[in-house]
């Protein structure tokens, strides 16, 4: 069963912000939101994950609802390079067994 | 520092040939893993290790399947008698255990070995 739902595409212009939704509707109290994004031909990347706070490193923010049922990935500052596909993955802290689904696959568009 | 380094990253097999991917972890990582990926999917679970000991191998689709890492560092994923559904990018990914709250607990990966069966 799919732990999270994302849409399947999305376009964000150059220089904007590209705001990814993800879908968690069923969470656990211990399960934390983790991101990472496949750029092609390359294995996945590490981008951020959270609990339940908001988060932000260099790469970009993550904002969870209070109700923990979904989240945003932010790229503040959307360059070429960060067309890729990004996967929003629901895991328990510390297990480091991930579960991928299909992710959203966000073109960049000059 | 170096990363997650796969070998080859490209391989062609005749069905029924037998075929081993090698993965070179960072060095010092703990927890090995190996995901097969196919077209236009996300990536699957194969299986996990702890130094040199395979701890789960849940997601190993069958009996031609076959992993190791006897020394606790370098993985070998080998499938026998390979057929035309094996076809995939299969990626190796490493990481420290988790042991602090600050830990990201992310898994660092390589390119993957695209495995081409005809």
């Amino acid at each position: 069963d799919a732990k999270t739902t994302q849409p399947p595409s999305m376009d964000c212009a150059e220089g904007r912000a590209a705001n990814l939704p993800c879908n968690h509707s069923t969470i656990s109290g211990n399960e934390y939101v983790y991101w990472y994004r496949q750029i092609h031909s390359q294995g996945p990347q590490y981008i951020i994950h959270g609990l339940k706070n908001n988060e932000t490193n260099e790469m970009a923010s993550l904002i969870i609802t209070e109700d923990r049922k979904s989240s945003t990935l932010i790229l503040p500052h959307a360059t070429l390079r960060d067309t890729a596909v990004y996967y929003c993955i629901v895991n328990n802290f510390g297990n480091e067994k991930l579960t991928f689904g299909t992710g959203t696959r966000l073109t960049i568009i000059p | 520092g170096a990363g997650v380094s796969q070998s080859p990253r490209y391989k062609v097999a005749k069905r029924g040939q037998d075929v081993a991917l090698r993965c070179d972890p960072i060095s010092g990582h703990v927890s090995l893993f190996w995901y097969q990926q196919a077209l236009g999917q996300g990536p699957e679970f194969l299986t996990y290790f702890q130094n040199e000991a395979q701890l789960d191998k849940s997601g190993l689709p069958s009996d031609r399947f076959f992993a190791e890492r006897p020394e606790g560092s370098v993985s070998t994923l080998k499938i026998q008698r390979t057929q035309q559904e094996d076809s995939a990018v299969y990626l190796c990914a490493s990481s420290y255990p988790v042991l602090a709250e600050r830990d990201t607990g992310e898994l660092f990966f390589g390119e993957g070995s695209r495995l081409t069966v005809l």
